[in-house]
């Protein structure tokens, strides 16, 4: 079993509605990230979380330590948002990042 | 300030043969990681280098080596390719090594090994 599973796989969304991707992880971990990696291969570090909740414009992240999840949500989702996003964590032993299989977000107009 | 850089962006080689990519963190980033990424296996952890050193190995064979230099540059080679290693190679760097600074990736080097 991988240490950070994300769920969906894929997911498609018409345009304005909320999307929310889900990481659990079974490690002890110093922080987690959530990445956005576009068509093409560029990959933009869009959150670090060690406790909490985050927000940046439309984008939301959360994160439960106890239960060892987070979740990424985006509001009022728009073609623009069309990317594979990654959670990856930081084990409590060791400073190098373990990925989440990333889930592949569609954004229809 | 200029992004992370990686030469070259594209690279074609056949098995047996060596390979070497390369890397330019953003001016004052001292630590730079390297990652491979496959359809397969998804995104995974190569090494990390900081002020010269390796601070981190993943679990890659021996034929996957770096060095950084004095300017926080990086290397990555990879010797004796096999087919396998065929992936997107990607590298991020951050001020200092803290787990909780932002990673700043580059835009990757797409390696096809024939």
């Amino acid at each position: 079993k991988n240490e950070v599973e994300q769920s969906p796989q894929n997911l498609t969304a018409q345009e304005g509605e909320f999307i929310t991707i889900n990481c659990s992880y079974s490690v002890g971990i110093s922080a987690l990230h959530w990445l956005q990696q576009h068509p093409g291969g560029g990959i933009v570090s869009l959150f670090m979380l060690s406790s909490g909740k985050k927000k940046h414009g439309r984008l939301i992240a959360t994160i439960n330590i106890q239960e060892k999840h987070s979740s990424l949500h985006i509001t009022a989702s728009h073609p623009r948002d069309s990317a594979v996003y990654i959670c990856a964590v930081y084990k409590a032993a060791g400073n190098k990042l373990t990925f989440g299989g990333g889930t592949r977000v569609l954004v229809k107009p | 300030k200029a992004g992370v850089t990686q030469t070259p962006r594209y690279l074609i080689k056949t098995r047996g043969q060596q390979v070497t990519l390369s890397c330019s963190p953003i001016s004052g980033h001292r630590s730079v990681s390297w990652y491979q990424q496959t359809p397969g296996q998804g995104l995974q952890f190569l090494f990390e280098y900081f002020s010269e050193t390796q601070r981190n190995k993943g679990n890659f064979p021996g034929r996957f080596s770096g060095r950084q230099f004095s300017n926080s540059r990086s290397e990555m080679n990879v010797s004796t390719l096999e087919l396998g290693d065929s992936a997107l190679y990607l590298c991020a760097s951050r001020r200092l090594a803290g787990e909780q600074e932002t990673q700043y990736f580059g835009p990757g080097t797409r390696l096809l090994v024939l």
